[in-house]
């Protein structure tokens, strides 16, 4: 069945360090991507997607690559801010219309 | 405009008793989801609604657990008896049928039974 697998957490960074969050996924076909975000005590909400090979999502600074060769869609941002310090959820969306979450990556700003 | 809404954001109930979460989808959307958030198992899906009818609730982790959709704008999950180890946080979200795959949360239902 499809799979997501981030990397474990938590990611500690200072102000202004750039960030990579890893993601990989095991998929039938041609899913499409996404990474959500949640900040503390609410809900997830859609960051950026991507929905076929070699498209780039981007959003509020952040960019992810739809790899195909690789199978994966690492989150990344040129420099990270306290307000950034969340937990980021990579997603896949395959023909049968149900997202699958991996486990989640805890990301802590430091000023 | 208004997003999904749940209630209560907070319920601490004993061992045994009946717990209910309620959630309001956004008006138009017509699937529903309910998701269970725990530090030890992540987010996992427990059931999810069609145009108010279940579709798929391989999820749900017992009979203990039930969800009921009575109409487009109203979803309940029900758990009875608790037990602790339901203790998490309860995520409704919606979006419409055929999306490209966004879906809409509401900000959760924490639930901690002693």
């Amino acid at each position: 069945g499809d799979s997501v697998t981030q990397m474990e957490g938590p990611v500690t960074l200072s102000e202004e360090a750039f960030l990579t969050i890893n993601c990989t996924y095991t998929a039938t076909g041609y899913p499409s991507l996404f990474w959500y975000v949640q900040y503390p005590g609410e809900g997830l909400q859609l960051l950026l997607k991507a929905t076929k090979a070699d498209d780039k999502g981007s959003n509020k600074g952040f960019e992810a690559t739809y790899r195909k060769e690789t199978t994966s869609f690492h989150l990344e941002k040129g420099s990270v801010q306290v307000s950034d310090s969340a937990v980021y959820f990579c997603a896949l969306k395959n023909a049968g219309n149900m997202l699958t979450f991996g486990g989640g990556t805890r990301l802590m700003v430091k000023p | 405009d208004a997003g999904v809404i749940q209630s209560p954001r907070h319920e601490v109930t004993e061992m045994g008793q009946e717990v209910t979460l309620r959630c309001k989808p956004i008006s138009g959307h017509n699937s529903l989801f309910w998701y269970r958030q725990t530090m030890m198992r992540g987010l996992e899906l427990l059931i999810y609604f069609n145009n108010n009818v279940p579709i798929d609730d391989s999820g749900m982790p017992e009979d203990r657990f039930s969800a009921k959709m009575p109409n487009a704008s109203f979803s309940t999950l029900k758990i009875q008896p608790s037990e602790p180890r339901d203790s998490a946080v309860y995520f409704c979200a919606s979006r419409t049928q055929g999306d490209t795959g966004e879906l809409f949360f509401g900000e959760g239902s924490r639930l901690t039974v002693l």
